[in-house]
């Protein structure tokens, strides 16, 4: 069984280019959350999803960042016209269905990098 | 609003001695609480978890924590520290009133010398 797939693992943007990053949660999981996570700080929340649905995204920036989880094909985190600031990792997560007693299973992260 | 803290950015600890990571949390209901492990440019992996039941939990790697309801803690320990212990730990607490967000402290750096 296959863990979350994450890509790219790392990324290189100029600052005003877009960044997409893909998620594909294991295998029977429908919840995917995505957080970030800057230098020596820990993660912070971002968005959680379910298949065509965004459930919370209280911890998304309100300009630049969206997230979607289609019913068929990876979940997205897009970055429109990247800053410096947005540099970071960017870890995507995800648990199984109606089991908020869970634990998350997380992927290796992109590494974004803004020029 | 449900938040962690991880009062120790690092923990210095020599091998074969026990170690302590100290976490405290606030949930609005009964907390579900996590502890992860984060080796460098990796993502976190899960330890254990505390849902309900014994206060004491055991989990991956000879790891264990303590719930502790009145002082709303939920340490990890374990009782013999190994190099290959070094890494970042994250606690993290989910509440019981049906939100699914799971809200992470700000990780310990814990260093084991041989």
């Amino acid at each position: 069984n296959a863990g979350v797939m994450q890509n790219p693992r790392h990324l290189v943007r100029r600052r005003g280019q877009e960044a997409r990053l893909r998620c594909s949660p294991m295998k029977g999981h429908s919840h995917v959350y995505w957080y970030r996570q800057l230098p020596e700080e820990g993660l912070k929340f971002m968005v959680y999803l379910q298949k065509e649905n965004i459930i919370d995204e209280s911890g998304m920036p309100k300009e630049r960042f969206s997230a979607e989880f289609p019913k068929e094909g990876p979940s997205i985190l897009r970055i429109q016209q990247v800053v410096r600031g947005d540099s970071a990792a960017y870890f995507c997560a995800s648990s199984p269905r109606d089991r908020n007693t869970g634990e998350l299973f997380f992927g290796e992260g992109s590494r974004l990098t803004v020029l | 609003a449900q938040s962690v803290a991880q009062p120790e950015d690092q923990v210095n600890v020599a091998e074969g001695n026990p170690l302590t990571v100290k976490c405290t949390y606030s949930v609005s209901g009964n907390p579900y609480l996590f502890w992860y492990v984060q080796y460098p440019n990796r993502g976190l992996q899960f330890l254990l978890k505390y849902i309900t039941g014994d206060n004491l939990v055991k989990g991956s790697y000879g790891f264990e924590a303590e719930f502790n309801k009145s002082q709303t803690s939920f340490h990890l320990k374990k009782p013999s520290a190994l190099v290959s212990d070094s890494a970042l730990y994250f606690c993290a607490v989910r509440d019981d009133t049906g939100g699914f967000k799971t809200i992470f402290g700000a990780g310990t750096r814990l260093f084991v010398k041989a």
